[in-house]
């Protein structure tokens, strides 16, 4: 079975840190780009990062640059985001996505909800 | 990285058809003929619906398609039914990033 299972939410303190994982199957991993997408509850999708299918090529939205960093671990089949120095307004349920074909979000992960808060 | 527009709400008794517009600008939408469309309902992850403006992934009803003039992309939604009630996203590629819409909820009266 095709799927994307995150891990790694809580709760943490404003400046804390966090890495989410997402462990995929059941698809040939190193072949597609990979993406976090985040969704405040109630609030709609906001694209996070994304990184190319060999790690070479990483991208973050300007809310998340210098914080954030994607990775991923080919071997292992795993997507990575390290969370670094995080904000009230970092609290949302991240999910991680594949780009399928043509830009379009095929799989989904469950998603794993991070809270920011003192 | 502004959001794309979409209206907050959007409603059609069964049977009717409603269309859900998704404006972005020229360096979004209208640069690029990768606007997808997602369905999301209550607690779950996003569904693909349409991806290249106008291609639907197999197993998606061809009750729903995809447009776009210009800057504006359009969902369009033909017999509709209950199932269909749902959040909707558009998205698109802009260059080095990915912008999504607000999302519209939509209303099977």
């Amino acid at each position: 079975e095709v799927q994307l299972v995150e891990s790694g939410g809580g709760l943490v303190q404003p400046g804390g840190s966090l890495r989410l994982s997402c462990a995929a199957s059941g698809f040939t991993f190193s072949s597609y780009w990979m993406y976090w997408v985040r969704q405040t509850p109630g609030k709609g999708l906001v694209w996070v990062s994304r990184i190319k299918y060999d790690g070479t090529i990483t991208h973050y939205a300007d809310s998340v640059k210098g914080r954030f960093t994607i990775s991923r671990d080919n071997a292992e089949n795993t997507l990575y985001l390290q969370m670094n120095s995080l904000r009230d307004e970092d609290t949302a349920v991240y999910f991680c996505t594949r780009d399928g074909r043509g830009l379009g979000f095929d799989i989904w992960g469950q998603g794993t909800m991070v809270t920011v808060s003192s | 990285q502004s959001a794309l527009t979409q209206p907050p709400s959007a409603s059609g008794s069964p049977g009717q058809s409603v269309t859900i517009s998704c404006t972005g600008t020229s360096s979004d939408v209208g640069a690029y003929n990768y606007v997808s469309w997602y369905q999301q309902n209550p607690g779950e992850a996003p569904k693909l619906m349409i991806y290249e403006v106008t291609k639907r992934p197999s197993g998606v009803p061809d009750r729903f398609s995809g447009s776009k003039s210009g800057n504006t992309a359009s969902l369009t939604v033909s017999g509709l039914q209950a199932e269909d009630e749902a959040d909707y996203y558009c998205s698109s590629y802009a260059g080095a990033s990915v912008v999504f819409g607000g999302g519209t909820k939509l209303t099977v009266l």
